[in-house]
């Protein structure tokens, strides 16, 4: 199975800051996925396809990446942007989930 | 709008069988995936399963012995038996719609609480 590392574990960031977060394969897959979780919530699609933003996300967020490596980048940190991101591919059986990257807000 | 809902019993006992329902409105469950995913304490997610828009599965190999994924067209419900379980099946349970293309859950239900306690 394809273990996803996620980095990094914890971290904060002001208002206005850049935020990127990424998340390595330990082989390569076609596309990352990304779900951001706020506490007491089911997660939501946040980016698919590595780089596509679903439905309702701000344009402050972008993914890229390739093979092995995979990053979602805030342009401009914002209160509600404090949650949990968990990275996951579905391109290898069986899916897998990236143990997460909680981002605070400073 | 497409809706998922998760029931089922919060609580199950060591060696039982968890038993848990989604409900699905606003899409026919006849069309694309529909998995079951569950979040432990401490935050690791895991991908369990699907069940597919024709009824054919695909399980995780690590549950593959205790799993089984079932549907009711009838009622756009599907299902999720999880046996002989052990205080390390204790999660929130997640259903969720599947894209077969790029394989990303696009809609999720609330999620259950379950715990397996004696």
């Amino acid at each position: 199975e394809i273990v996803l590392t996620q980095s990094p574990t914890t971290m904060a960031a002001s208002p206005g800051e850049k935020v990127t977060l990424t998340c390595r394969a330990s082989s390569s897959v076609s596309y990352m996925h990304w779900y951001q979780q706020r506490s007491g919530t089911s997660p939501k699609l946040w980016i698919y396809e590595t780089s596509k933003l679903a439905s309702g996300v701000p344009n402050r967020f972008s993914g890229s990446g390739s093979g092995t490596s995979y990053s979602l980048t805030i342009n401009s940190m914002e209160t509600e942007d404090a949650a949990t991101y968990y990275c996951q591919q579905g391109s290898s059986y069986p899916n897998t989930f990236g143990a997460g990257t909680k981002l605070e807000l400073k | 709008e497409v809706q998922l809902q998760e029931s089922g019993p919060g609580l199950v006992k060591p060696s039982q069988s968890l038993s848990l329902t989604c409900s699905v409105t606003g899409y026919s469950i006849t069309s694309n995936y529909w998995g079951w995913i569950r979040k432990f304490p401490g935050n690791k997610m895991e991908w369990m399963g699907y069940i597919s828009y024709s009824g054919s599965t695909s399980y995780n190999p690590s549950l593959k012995s205790r799993i089984s994924i079932t549907r009711d067209t009838s009622k756009n419900q599907f299902f999720l038996q999880l046996n002989s379980v052990t205080t390390e099946d204790t999660a929130t349970y997640y259903c969720a719609r599947g894209r077969i293309i790029g394989g990303y859950f696009d809609y999720w239900g609330q999620g259950v609480m379950v715990t397996v306690s004696s």
